[in-house]
Formats: C-alpha cells, sequence, structure tokens
C-alpha cells in the first residue's frame, strides 16, 4: 500500500523560505495535499495538487511535484512565526478507485519551528 | 459557513467501556470521513460514509463503526475500548462533486484509562 515520509523536525528565522520535502511510493496517487497543524487543533488544509501538475502558487505557498521520483516540497515564502506548527503531507488515489473519494494516506508530519 | 464540528471535545473513558462520537459536516458537504491520529504520528483513515452507506474502511477492527444520518452528520462508535484506542480522532468532510478537499474539524481527544 501507499507509504508517505516526511522529515520529522525543520528549524528557520522568521524571514527566512522553509522548504518541507514529502515522498510518497504509490505512483497511483493522483491527489496530493499538504495540511498544517498547529498544538491542540485539528487539520487545515492548505494546498493540493494533482498529479498532471509540476507546481502550484498560491500566496507564499509554492508546490513542486517530482512525478518521477514521487517527490513533493512546500515551500513557503517569508517564513512567520504563525508558521509554527506540524506540516502534514498527504496523498490520495482520488475517485477513479471504487467509484469514491480516495482516503488520504498521512505521513507522520513536519514539525516547523520559526525563530524569531 | 460553518466548518466541520465535532462532539464532545474531550471524552475520559475506562477500558471495555463504549463511545460515540459525532460528526457535522461542512455546509454543502455530503461526505464524511473518520481518522484517528496517535499522539506523535499522522491521522490514518477509519471509514468513509457517503448516502448512509460505509463505502471505504480501514485496517481498523469491527469494534469501530459508524453512521451517517440523512442529514449527512455522522457517528462514530467504538466498543469494548482499550488503552491504544486513546488518540484524536478526526472528522473530515468533502463533497463528491469532483472536487477532493477534505475539511477537517477539530477532532475529539478521547483518553482511555
Amino acid at each position: 500500500g501507499e507509504d508517505v515520509e516526511q522529515s520529522l523536525f525543520l528549524s528557520v528565522r522568521e524571514g527566512d523560505s522553509s522548504v518541507i520535502n514529502c515522498t510518497y511510493t504509490d505512483s497511483s496517487s493522483t491527489y496530493l495535499y499538504w495540511y498544517k497543524q498547529e498544538p491542540g487543533a485539528g487539520l487545515q488544509l492548505l494546498t493540493y495538487i494533482f498529479s498532471n501538475m509540476d507546481m502550484k502558487q498560491d500566496q507564499r505557498l509554492t508546490v513542486l511535484l517530482n512525478k518521477k521520483d514521487k517527490h513533493l516540497s512546500l515551500r513557503i515564502a517569508d517564513t512567520q512565526t504563525g508558521d509554527s506548527a506540524i506540516y502534514f503531507c498527504a496523498a490520495s488515489k482520488g475517485p477513479n478507485y471504487g467509484g469514491s473519494q480516495g482516503n488520504l494516506i498521512f505521513g507522520k508530519g513536519t514539525k516547523l519551528s520559526v525563530k524569531p | 459557513d460553518a466548518g466541520v464540528t465535532q462532539s464532545p471535545t474531550h471524552l475520559i473513558k475506562t477500558r471495555g467501556q463504549q463511545v460515540t462520537l459525532r460528526c457535522s459536516p461542512k455546509s454543502g458537504h455530503d461526505t464524511v470521513s473518520w481518522y484517528q491520529q496517535a499522539l506523535g504520528q499522522g491521522p490514518q483513515f477509519i471509514f468513509q460514509y457517503y448516502e448512509e452507506e460505509e463505502r471505504q474502511r480501514g485496517n481498523f477492527p469491527d469494534r469501530f463503526s459508524g453512521h451517517q444520518f440523512p442529514n449527512y452528520s455522522s457517528e462514530l462508535n467504538v466498543n469494548a475500548l482499550l488503552l491504544g484506542d486513546s488518540a484524536l480522532y478526526l472528522c473530515a468532510s468533502s463533497f463528491r462533486d469532483g472536487t477532493y478537499e477534505q475539511y477537517f474539524g477539530p477532532g475529539t481527544r478521547l483518553t482511555v484509562t
């Protein structure tokens, strides 16, 4: 089955760019997501990308997808202390499998610490 | 526009007891998925409900069951609780229109003693 892996920790200085990386194993995963989780809270959907795209930009967030290497990254420009959280990468096969929306397979999360 | 809501926020139960968790989807959404997030781990898919039926199920025992009501809200039931069931239970809602955005609620923190 699908396996999603992320590095566990990342520390950056305020104002720098952060890059969080993720790899997945199942080439049939067609939807790839980034979620943010703050302490004691649920998951906030940040952005997602379809496997037929290489890049998606949304304000300070840039997602890059290398489908050949099954590698996904999330770049946060001008990182702020409010960006400190755990970031989860997730993969889904989408509705072509079984006629229903695919369940999400999550990595263990990358804890981003932003130092002032 | 109300987002996904879950109740209760926190719950403490004893081993062997049964628990029911509740979820109301985001307005306009008709599909509800449940996830279990153990401490320090990513969420794991339990099951998904659409049209009041379980459509997909993850690798969880039959002690975990659910229900979806005509108004699209959902319940997660766990019987014969084990210490290992202690986790944050997350509900996510989505709409089957070809957009695959799953929105999560704040979760219910279940502690089994």
